[in-house]
């Protein structure tokens, strides 16, 4: 039961280039969308967060695209930073206003960023 | 900044065992969550809780699991008598409100053996 998908497991980009991080979701119900970052043998961490009446939300240089008739959501790092190097989750929820309540993963990209 | 701390950082224990997590959450957060990642997997939604009471729970979370806030500050998962397949990260939450993201701590990782 695969509700939300990230089909790359892994991606490389060079120090100072554009990452972009996929992820697909097959739930029309969900209307809450985030990004955490993990590092290993830490928990995940909140990145940025979109809802279903935008198509984009930027903070600093992270941005996320919503493009809810492809059902479909992505992560923009500009420029990447070797500190950048962790796993991404893409996680959805469904609620009244959006709630963050019984977040759905998908099972992450492994981001480098080469010096 | 303020974190959710969990213990202990790593959990081992004999198939058939009780075991407790620990979680103390964000001092003002109202909202509490267990997820779970069991190696190479997602990682899972088990319960929410609000208001000293399970607020939401997965097809995971059945009987053998167990949910507590004993006080102002602690939160707890209780796994009555281990499997092998819990083995897994455990992972504490907490949100301020529905509407905002959770904070996760750093787990636990609990090996059955």
């Amino acid at each position: 039961d695969q509700q939300v998908k990230q089909n790359s497991p892994s991606l490389s980009v060079q120090e100072g280039r554009i990452s972009i991080l996929n992820c697909d979701y097959t739930n029309s119900m969900f209307d809450y969308f985030l990004w955490y970052k993990k590092y290993p043998a830490e928990g995940p961490t909140f990145l940025i967060s979109i809802s279903s009446i935008k198509d984009k939300n930027e903070d600093g240089r992270f941005t996320v695209f919503l493009n809810k008739s492809a059902k479909h959501l992505s992560l923009h790092i500009v420029p990447s930073q070797p500190g950048d190097s962790a796993v991404y989750f893409c996680a959805a929820s469904e609620g009244d206003q959006g709630g963050s309540e019984k977040l759905v993963f998908g099972k992450g990209t492994k981001l480098t960023v080469n010096p | 900044e303020p974190e959710v701390t969990q213990t202990p950082s790593h959990q081992v224990t004999q198939m058939g065992q009780e075991v407790i997590l620990r979680c103390v959450p964000i001092s003002n957060h109202l909202y509490f969550y267990w997820y779970r990642q069991i190696l190479g997997q997602k990682v899972e939604f088990l319960v929410s809780f609000y208001n000293n009471e399970i607020s939401e729970k997965s097809e995971i979370f059945d009987d053998q699991f167990s949910v507590e806030r004993p006080d102002g500050s602690n939160f707890t998962l209780k796994i009555r008598s281990t499997k092998l397949e819990d083995s897994a990260m455990y992972f504490c939450a907490s949100s301020l409100s529905p509407n905002s993201p959770l904070h996760f701590g750093n787990g636990t990782r609990l090996t059955v053996t």
